[in-house]
């Protein structure tokens, strides 16, 4: 089992629509969790961090944790095409406080106009 | 500007050679890293030095040899580079359990 799995995809929406983009992750003792948006040949940029259960929102986008389902999403509303790019979810291996991220291999997002 | 810069953006060399990437950041961070991005976009860590002490040493060949002069800086020299070593590679640096801000990236290629 991969340490932090998400579905490849392409996952593709309609301009408008909300895309709903997932994660799974193995260590339980997990304590942060980030989404990085990349842009093919670029280098990732962070657009959410979540700490604790729950939402948290930031305009367009919202992360929601399940740590007892080893669970977060991020939800993308009103998608625009400029959204269109690879998701890379992040996990913070364990409880440590080395900084060791552990990345998912990504869902690419398409948003067709 | 803040970032974490990278040299050089692309490199292309031969089997057998040895190459080194430079990397260094100007956002005060106190940890660094190398990672590594294979064709299918995965993403994984190699190495991490806090203040200039090697704290994460993933499992990867003895070829590659990181090097921190200064918390600031973080050089990765590879040693007889063999085809598969073609990848992108990230430095990237954060402070204690934040988020890491990544450079621009330098595209290895290996003929």
């Amino acid at each position: 089992q991969k340490e932090v799995e998400q579905n490849s995809g392409p996952l593709s929406v309609p301009e408008g629509a909300i895309a709903s983009l997932n994660c799974t992750y193995s260590d339980r003792g997990s304590q942060s969790f980030f989404w990085y948006r990349q842009y093919s040949g670029k280098s990732p940029e962070l657009i959410m961090s979540i700490y604790s259960n729950g939402d948290k929102e930031d305009g367009r986008f919202t992360a929601q944790l399940n740590k007892a389902s080893q669970y977060v999403s991020l939800l993308i509303r009103d998608s625009q095409p400029s959204d269109s790019a690879t998701y890379l979810c992040a996990v913070n291996h364990g409880s440590s406080n080395t900084g060791k991220l552990i990345f998912g291999q990504g869902t690419t997002l398409q948003v067709k106009p | 500007d803040t970032a974490v810069s990278q040299t050089p953006k692309y490199l292309v060399t031969q089997m057998g050679n040895d190459k080194s990437i430079k990397c260094e950041q100007n956002l005060g961070h106190d940890t660094m890293y190398w990672y590594k991005q294979d064709s299918k976009k995965f993403l994984k860590i190699m190495f991490s030095y806090n203040n200039k002490e090697l704290i994460i040493n993933e499992t990867v060949p003895n070829r590659f040899s990181p090097k921190s002069p200064d918390k600031a800086h973080l050089n990765l020299h590879i040693n007889s580079l063999e085809l598969g070593d073609s990848a992108v590679y990230f430095c990237a640096s954060s402070r204690q359990n934040s988020p890491l801000h990544f450079g621009n990236g330098t595209r290895l290629t290996v003929t």
